[in-house]
């Protein structure tokens, strides 16, 4: 089964970048879209990346998304960090009719 | 503005039905599917299922395929996700998200409902 890994947990200052990774088990992750949601606490899950690169219309320009076949992974870059960038960011793609989250990372700002 | 609203908490014992809603505003109902995601308490994102609101065409994770069941009424522009017998491991909080930047690729979602199965 297709499966997505995350780091459990990042942490990085106010101003600083950081990214979180998302990396395939099998098969190749440039097939299939792959998407990032924040989730502040007590929230509802929001997209911050769709179609691996791309912004929804009020994501800062600081959110970007890639893709590397090389190493079969996703990365999110958010750049310039602000407290209230503080969440859990899942990645999530798809095959075969079935959709696949990765376990989700808890950036921290400090 | 386009939006997905939900029900509201529900508490229920194990081995009752329930049926959870999710209503679009703000668009055309019938052109986007809905999807349903669960989150367990403290876990992550879970894909259910979804559906689409023009014909009830659905489909359904393998893990939840069987455990519950996807409708919609498009009158009322309103999906609704069941149970037919709840169980203490359904507690979770359920999202819908709309289809929007293609299949299975969600841009609004719902605020969430909390479902609580206790005896």
């Amino acid at each position: 089964n297709f499966m997505l890994t995350q780091p459990h947990s990042v942490s990085e200052s106010p101003g600083k970048t950081v990214t979180i990774s998302c990396t395939g088990n099998s098969g190749s992750i440039a097939s299939n879209y792959v998407q990032w949601y924040q989730q502040r606490p007590g929230s509802a899950p929001t997209t911050v990346i769709y179609e691996n690169n791309q912004r929804p219309s009020g994501v800062p320009d600081r959110f970007s998304g890639s893709i590397d076949s090389s190493s079969n992974s996703a990365s999110l870059t958010i750049a310039g960090l602000k407290t209230e960038d503080e969440a859990d960011y899942y990645c999530q793609s798809y095959d075969s009719s079935n959709v696949i989250f990765g376990g989700g990372t808890k950036l921290t700002v400090l | 503005e386009v939006q997905l609203v939900q029900s509201g908490a529900e508490v229920k014992k194990p081995g009752e039905s329930l049926r959870i809603s999710c209503k679009g505003s703000g668009y055309s109902f019938t052109n986007y599917w809905i999807s349903w995601v669960r989150q367990m308490p403290g876990k992550g994102l879970e894909w259910m299922g979804r559906i689409d609101p023009s014909d009830s065409y659905t489909n359904y994770s393998p893990s939840f395929q069987g455990h519950v069941t996807l409708s919609a009424d498009k009158s009322i522009s309103t999906a609704y996700l069941q149970w037919s017998s709840l169980k203490a491991s359904d507690t979770a909080m359920y999202y819908c998200a709309r289809d929007d930047y293609g299949d299975y690729i969600w841009g609004v979602w719902g605020q969430g409902t909390l479902v609580t199965v206790s005896s």
